[in-house]
């Protein structure tokens, strides 16, 4: 069974400041991984995803993530914050379920404030 | 525009009243699915269908019915909603049942059950 641990609930940065959002997950076999991000009022954005082709992987609004397979992780970073970056981010995990199709398995989410 | 189009994006119902929430995608895919968040527990799968007339559960589907009849359509039916099925509410959809493809989401419907 496949699963996915986001080791901060909340994490404040201030803005210009980088930004490091942990993940680490668990699967039997090659997943996919996915960071989404959840503005409030809004539904889910995809920033970025990993689907075993480079390990560093680049998504939107200068957000990246590397895969390090031999710590299951893959952890969200950006050099500097903004205040728009402020939102919900979750960390997702795609592998074949039991009934056939993707299955998505979020992690419980990191909330991200920004200070001036 | 593709998206995925949620309604009601607000409800509030009294326990036990019967009630759909629809959900609408424009992009032909095959997969879709509901989701519920709740503080805390990130969003969790409550039924997921692969193609017209296939449905089954996810994580959570007590006290929830879906039905597929065509390719663009999910309504999710609470046909006796209880105030623990307060929440909000997430349709999903997909081009292909694949691990690597990502998924779109509508806006999301809140939905309070008193």
């Amino acid at each position: 069974a496949q699963s996915v641990t986001q080791l901060d609930s909340h994490v404040s940065v201030s803005e210009g400041t980088p930004v490091l959002l942990r993940c680490n997950y668990s699967s039997s076999y090659s997943p996919s991984l996915f960071w989404y991000v959840q503005h409030p009022n809004k539904g889910l954005q995809l920033l970025l995803k990993y689907t075993s082709a480079a390990t560093l992987v680049k998504g939107i609004n200068g957000f990246e993530a590397e895969f390090k397979k031999s710590e299951t992780s893959f952890h969200l970073t950006k050099p500097s914050a903004h205040m728009s970056d402020a939102a919900e981010y979750f960390c997702v995990v795609s592998d074949r379920g039991t009934g056939g199709g993707n299955k998505l398995t979020f992690g419980t989410g990191t909330q991200l404030k920004v200070e001036l | 525009e593709a998206q995925v189009t949620q309604n009601p994006r607000y409800l509030i119902t009294v326990t036990g009243k019967k009630l759909t929430v629809t959900c609408s995608q424009n992009m032909n895919h095959e997969y879709m699915s509901w989701y519920r968040q709740d503080p805390g527990l990130g969003l969790r799968q409550i039924y997921y269908s692969m193609n017209v007339e296939v449905t089954d559960k996810g994580d959570v589907p007590e006290g929830y019915k879906v039905s597929r009849k065509e390719k663009r359509n999910f309504p999710l039916i609470l046909e006796s909603p209880s105030p623990n099925q307060t929440s909000l509410y997430f349709c999903a959809s997909t081009m292909v049942p694949g691990k690597n493809t990502e998924a779109f989401f509508g806006q999301g419907t809140r939905l309070t059950v008193v």
